[in-house]
């Protein structure tokens, strides 16, 4: 168990739906990142959150949206689902983030990931 | 931005040898360097880190090297297993901390 919890483990859904994935961080951590794994894309990046503010955003679409809360867990709001939504969706956490090119140093803590479906 | 290349290809060793993956990137040379592990349908687990200013980083079997002329970080583990056998990946931060895709790892017995 590494500490990070991600809900649900499995979701299918239909096309056109919306989904909310749920993340709660590591004890201490205030950094929560969202990650999505396609077989052939390997881990996108998607958003970056740290102690409720948005620090780094991918390629995330506009049907795609997340936030981080006082308690500092995190929902990843996925919306208008459509067939290529499928895919691993992982959370990581680390610790406080410092500034600039030393923020590098932090180590990323994974969830065991939410698999999502869309039929 | 950075791009991270790792080689896509499996790479298939035999036990007791030493197996090297290469990740290399295209821009600016990053402060740190991460190596994760990944098993099939489960989340990254992070290895080593290696920093600009280091030449090579050891843990256990495990050996991280940083090349900044060449871009290029390269890992070794020695006296490889079948338990071994996973998808590696490197990482770095670009404004965000992004991941090759990966090599995949095969130890035969």
């Amino acid at each position: 168990d590494s500490g990070v919890t991600q809900t649900p483990k499995h979701l299918i859904t239909a096309t056109g739906q919306r989904v909310t994935l749920r993340c709660s961080p590591r004890s201490g951590d205030l950094s929560v990142y969202w990650y999505q794994q396609s077989l052939d894309q390997g881990l996108q990046f998607l958003i970056h959150y740290y102690n409720g503010e948005e620090r780094a955003k991918g390629n995330i679409l506009e049907r795609f949206s997340a936030q981080q809360f006082p308690d500092l867990h995190s929902e990843l709001n996925l919306s208008s689902l459509e067939l290529g939504d499928s895919a691993l969706y992982f959370c990581a956490s680390s610790p406080q983030t410092p500034a600039g090119r030393g923020s590098g140093a932090n180590v990323l803590t994974f969830g065991a990931g939410s698999r999502l479906t869309v039929l | 931005s950075q791009k991270i290349e790792q080689n896509s290809e499996a790479l298939n060793i035999q036990e007791g040898k030493t197996a090297t993956l290469t990740c290399n990137y295209t821009n600016y040379s990053p402060a740190y360097l991460q190596w994760y592990r990944q098993d099939p349908g489960r989340g990254p687990v992070f290895l080593l880190l290696i920093r600009e200013n280091e030449k090579e980083k050891r843990k256990e079997r495990l050996k991280v090297t940083f090349d900044t002329t060449l871009k290029q970080s390269l890992f070794h583990i020695t006296a490889s297993q079948p338990a071994d056998s996973a998808t590696y990946l490197c990482a770095l931060r670009d404004d965000k901390i992004i991941f090759g895709k990966g090599t995949r790892l095969h130890i035969l017995p």
